[in-house]
C-alpha cells in the first residue's frame, strides 16, 4: 500500500497569511493526488485534483503543485472560511489512501 | 445538481452487522464509480473500497476484506455498504462519495455521512 504523510499536522495562522501544506507519498504516484477541505461535522470537499487542477467553484487562492512523491497545497491569502482540516489522497492505486490531515486554526 | 443522500445514524452491538445506504440523484448513476470512506472520531479519513454501479464490480481495502460488502441497486440509484462482525473500533462516520467527471478517482460529491456507533 502507498503511505501518505502530511506536514505539519496542525498550524496556526492569521487572516491574510500565506499557508503551505506538504503531502508526501511513499512511492511515486505521478500526479494522482487530490486535496480535500473538511470543516467540523461536515463531509470533505474536493479542492484540487490531479495535483494542480482547481475544482470548479473553488477560489483561486487555493493552488496545488507537485508530482512523483512530493506535493504542496498553498492558500495564498487565508480567509476566515479557510480555517478547517485539509487532507491529501492518492488516486494512483488501490487502496486510495489519505494522508493524516492538517488542521489550520486561527492564531 | 448531483447529490448523495445517506441513511440515518445506527447503533449496533459488537458482533452485529450494519448496512448503510447512499441514494444518488441529479446525474447518471451508472456512469460514475462510488467510493466508501470512513472517519473515526477525531481521526483521519480511511478509504474502504469502491463499487462500479454499472456492473457491480468491487475492490475493497485489505483492512476490510471479508467483513465489507458493497452492492448497488440500479433501479433506485442506490449503493449499499454492509460491514459485519462490528467491533468498537468501527465506530465512525461512514461516507459515500462519487468520482468526478474530469479527474480519475477524485471524489467530487460526498454524502452527508452516517454515524455508526458500536457499543455494548
Amino acid at each position: 500500500d502507498i503511505q501518505m504523510t502530511q506536514s505539519p499536522s496542525s498550524l496556526s495562522a492569521s487572516v491574510g497569511d500565506r499557508v503551505t501544506i506538504t503531502c508526501r507519498a511513499s512511492q511515486s504516484i505521478s500526479s494522482y493526488l487530490n486535496w480535500y477541505q473538511q470543516k467540523p461535522g461536515k463531509a470533505p470537499k474536493l479542492l484540487i485534483y490531479a495535483a494542480s487542477s482547481l475544482q470548479n467553484g473553488v477560489p483561486s487562492r487555493f493552488s496545488g503543485r507537485g508530482s512523483g512523491t512530493d506535493f504542496t497545497l498553498t492558500i495564498s491569502s487565508l480567509q476566515p472560511e479557510d480555517f478547517a482540516s485539509y487532507h491529501c489522497q492518492q488516486s494512483y492505486s488501490t487502496p486510495f489512501t489519505f494522508g493524516p490531515g492538517t488542521k489550520v486554526d486561527i492564531k | 445538481q448531483a447529490q448523495l443522500v445517506q441513511s440515518g445514524a445506527e447503533v449496533k452491538k459488537p458482533g452485529a452487522s450494519v448496512k448503510v445506504s447512499c441514494k444518488a440523484s441529479g446525474y447518471t448513476f451508472t456512469n460514475y464509480y462510488m467510493h466508501w470512506v470512513r472517519q473515526a472520531p477525531g481521526q483521519g479519513l480511511e478509504w474502504m473500497g469502491i463499487i462500479n454501479p454499472s456492473g457491480g464490480s468491487t475492490t475493497y481495502a485489505q483492512n476490510f476484506q471479508g467483513r465489507v460488502t458493497m452492492t448497488r441497486d440500479t433501479s433506485t440509484s442506490t449503493v449499499y455498504m454492509e460491514l459485519s462482525s462490528l467491533r468498537s473500533e468501527d465506530t465512525a462516520v461512514y461516507y459515500c462519495a462519487k468520482v468526478g467527471v474530469v479527474a480519475p478517482q477524485a471524489l467530487d460529491i460526498w454524502g452527508q455521512g452516517t454515524m455508526v456507533t458500536v457499543s455494548s
